[in-house]
């Protein structure tokens, strides 16, 4: 059956630190790979999303980037934290038709 | 794209009672509809789907009504538990198959 990870679970980091949050999937092979942002009390934005190694598409303008750097691994990257990058992050994956996403568990991200 | 919404952000209901979700979207290109449910800090889980070629689907507990002619559905839980206490959203599939999510109701389950 397939899974995906997402960690860390909760980070908190200072504004103008690098981050890097990291998902995998297994059990699939080629599966679109996305990554949403969540503001408390708010819906899901999407931020990116890569329908295979190293083809990454950006949803907004924004502080954060994407890589891809095997099939099953997704990672969100920033060179420098704002406050407003605060949020909780989650991974999802689809399959070729996207009609389902299967998200990870999140991270609870906090720049102070 | 898709634009979706829900009425209401918040909904209280005493256990045991239905819950009636409500969701509104815009696409009337949209063939596919995904209700999914989000406990506190975890990531949402899928509940039930349904194409734009049906009106109602029935899951364990859940019915989700789609009615294209107002661009609305629903989800329905029934003898509502306090497992069910979670925050709803429902999403959207548009032709460029990205999902588009409701910000979301809250519901909460009273004993």
């Amino acid at each position: 059956s397939q899974t995906i990870h997402q960690w860390p679970a909760t980070l908190v980091q200072p504004v103008g630190s690098p981050l890097s949050l990291e998902c995998t999937v297994e059990g699939t092979s080629n599966p679109n790979l996305y990554w949403y942002r969540q503001a408390a009390g708010r819906g899901l934005q999407l931020l990116f999303y890569s329908v295979g190694i190293g083809q990454i598409s950006s949803e907004v303008p924004q502080n954060l980037s994407a890589s891809r750097p095997q099939d099953r691994q997704f990672i969100l990257s920033s060179k420098k934290l704002l406050l407003s990058d605060s949020g909780f992050y989650l991974c999802a994956w689809g399959t070729a038709n996207n009609e389902k996403l299967f998200f990870g568990s999140g991270t609870q991200l906090s720049v102070l | 794209g898709e634009s979706v919404g829900l009425h209401l952000p918040t909904l209280s209901v005493q256990e045991g009672d239905n819950s009636i979700i409500n969701c509104a979207y815009s696409n009337s290109a949209s063939d596919y509809f995904i209700w999914y449910k989000q406990e506190s800090g975890k990531g949402p889980q899928f509940i039930i789907d349904i194409r734009s070629n049906m009106d109602k689907r029935q899951g364990q507990r859940v019915t989700v009504l789609l009615n294209k002619t107002v661009k609305h559905l629903s989800l329905q839980i029934a003898a509502t538990q306090p497992g069910d206490s979670a925050v709803y959203f429902c999403a959207g599939v548009s032709n460029d198959y990205k999902l588009s999510f409701g910000a979301g109701t809250t519901v909460t389950v009273r004993a």
